[in-house]
């Protein structure tokens, strides 16, 4: 079965500070990765998808299939950056997404 | 600005009692889902539908019930059946298989 493993609930981290949110995944095929995030009182929306290899709002996302992981990195972080972060996985050939548990990141002024 | 409607945002009701929350989409997708979020635990899918007349079964399925009657409408039943219904409703939508998928703006049920 497939899984994501988000093991920071709470994150935070002071403004300017470098920011990691973990993501570990649990599956056997060739998976897709996405992260998202709902900022207070928005709608969950996605933040960038590992096929894209881009860059939003200065996050970036590194698959490592040898670690089965998908941090999502930032190297200075923002006040606006706090916001409720989700790391979810699509399956080879699957529509469904399976979410992590949530990592909540507050950055401190 | 359209896209995906959920209502109502928030609902009580009573032990025993079905209830329906609405999910409707303008964005012309064929692919709608309805995930459960609670807290520590993420979001849950409950059941998805790829297309018209059609839809499957999720991870939490148990308790619930949708129809798929029209492209932009997926209506989430909530049985009595549900042990533990209080919680946070999202309704979702993609294009097509593979692509991004988007979220609605949420309902939330207690129900006491």
């Amino acid at each position: 079965a497939q899984r994501v493993t988000q093991p920071e609930k709470l994150l935070s981290v002071f403004k300017g500070a470098p920011v990691e949110l973990k993501c570990n995944y649990s599956y056997s095929g060739s998976p897709e990765l996405f992260w998202y995030v709902q900022y207070s009182r928005q709608r969950l929306q996605l933040l960038l998808r590992h096929i894209s290899r881009e860059s939003i709002k200065g996050f970036t996302a590194d698959l490592n299939k040898g670690e089965t992981s998908f941090h999502l990195k930032k190297p200075f972080a923002q006040e606006e950056d706090s916001a409720m972060y989700y790391c979810a996985l699509r399956p080879q050939g699957a529509q469904k997404l399976v979410f992590g548990q949530g990592t909540r990141l507050t950055i401190n002024p | 600005d359209g896209g995906i409607t959920q209502s109502p945002k928030y609902l009580f009701r009573k032990e025993g009692q079905n209830v329906t929350l609405s999910c409707e989409q303008n964005l012309n997708h064929d692919a709608m889902y309805w995930y459960r979020q609670d807290p520590g635990q993420g979001l849950r899918l409950i059941y998805y539908s790829q297309i018209v007349n059609d839809f499957q079964k999720g991870d939490i399925a148990e308790g619930y019930s949708v129809s798929r009657e029209k492209k932009e409408s997926f209506p989430l039943t909530v049985t009595s059946a549900q042990k533990n219904p209080t919680a946070f409703y999202l309704c979702a939508s993609s294009p097509a298989p593979g692509n991004t998928i988007y979220f609605g703006e949420g309902s939330w049920l207690t129900v006491v």
